[in-house]
């Protein structure tokens, strides 16, 4: 199995600041790689798809890049409603595999 | 508008089975894939498995074979996630979600609801 490491497994910042999340894969994935967001008590978000595709109607503070083993998830200016938790996710192969979190809090 | 909407919450006994409905709208049902997630209180997500809504084709997590169950029925482009011999382990929120592919990736979206899924005696 693929096993996803995400950094850091939480992170507090202030509305404005840069957020980066990094997402590490033990074996290559190419570029098989989605970011979702999660509110609590809310079902998964898709963010990000194919490491760097922005999905329809996500907003373009938020950007993804890397390719192979490493990846990272930018917000370029935090907003109040961007609390929640972000997960990375391969789908190189079976099975899918999710990394463990980073939990984002506003300060 | 794409949403998948699942059943409601399950209370069962250890050594019950379980079965949650997933039923989409908004697409064709057998265009794309059904996969199941599920997210034990507090903690991150897992993968289940898929069914190839066309075919009814499944494969699951290792960790999932001999208990999980996928089904579709076409006629009323409804999915299905039957998992038995539940154990306290097995209590969590159990997602549905579309499989999307193309030549530059495979992802989920959207998600459904979420069903949770509480074992206890």
């Amino acid at each position: 199995d693929i096993q996803m490491t995400q950094s850091p497994s939480s992170l507090s910042a202030s509305v404005g600041d840069r957020v980066t999340i990094t997402c590490r894969a033990s074996q290559s994935i190419i570029t098989y790689l989605n970011w979702y967001q999660q509110k609590p008590g809310k079902a998964p978000k898709l963010l990000i798809y194919a490491a760097s595709s922005l999905q329809s109607g996500v907003p373009s503070r938020f950007s993804g890049s890397g390719s192979g083993t490493d990846f990272t998830l930018t917000i370029s200016s935090l907003q109040p409603e961007d609390y929640g938790t972000y997960y990375c996710q391969q789908s190189s192969s079976v099975p899918r595999t999710f990394g463990g979190g980073t939990r984002v809090e506003i300060k | 508008q794409v949403q998948l909407v699942q059943s409601g919450a399950e209370v069962k006994n250890p050594g019950a089975s379980v079965k949650v409905s997933c039923r989409p709208s908004g697409y064709t049902f057998t265009d794309y894939w059904i996969h199941w997630m599920r997210q034990a209180p507090g903690r991150g997500l897992e993968w289940v498995g898929w069914i190839n809504s066309k075919t009814g084709g499944t494969t699951s997590a290792q960790k999932f074979q001999g208990r999980v169950t996928m089904t579709r029925d076409t006629s009323i482009s409804t999915a299905y996630m039957e998992l038995s011999s539940l154990t306290s382990d097995d209590t969590a929120v159990y997602y549905c979600a579309r499989g999307v592919a193309d030549t530059g990736g495979r992802w989920f979206d959207p998600w459904g609801q979420g069903t949770l899924v509480t074992v206890s005696s």
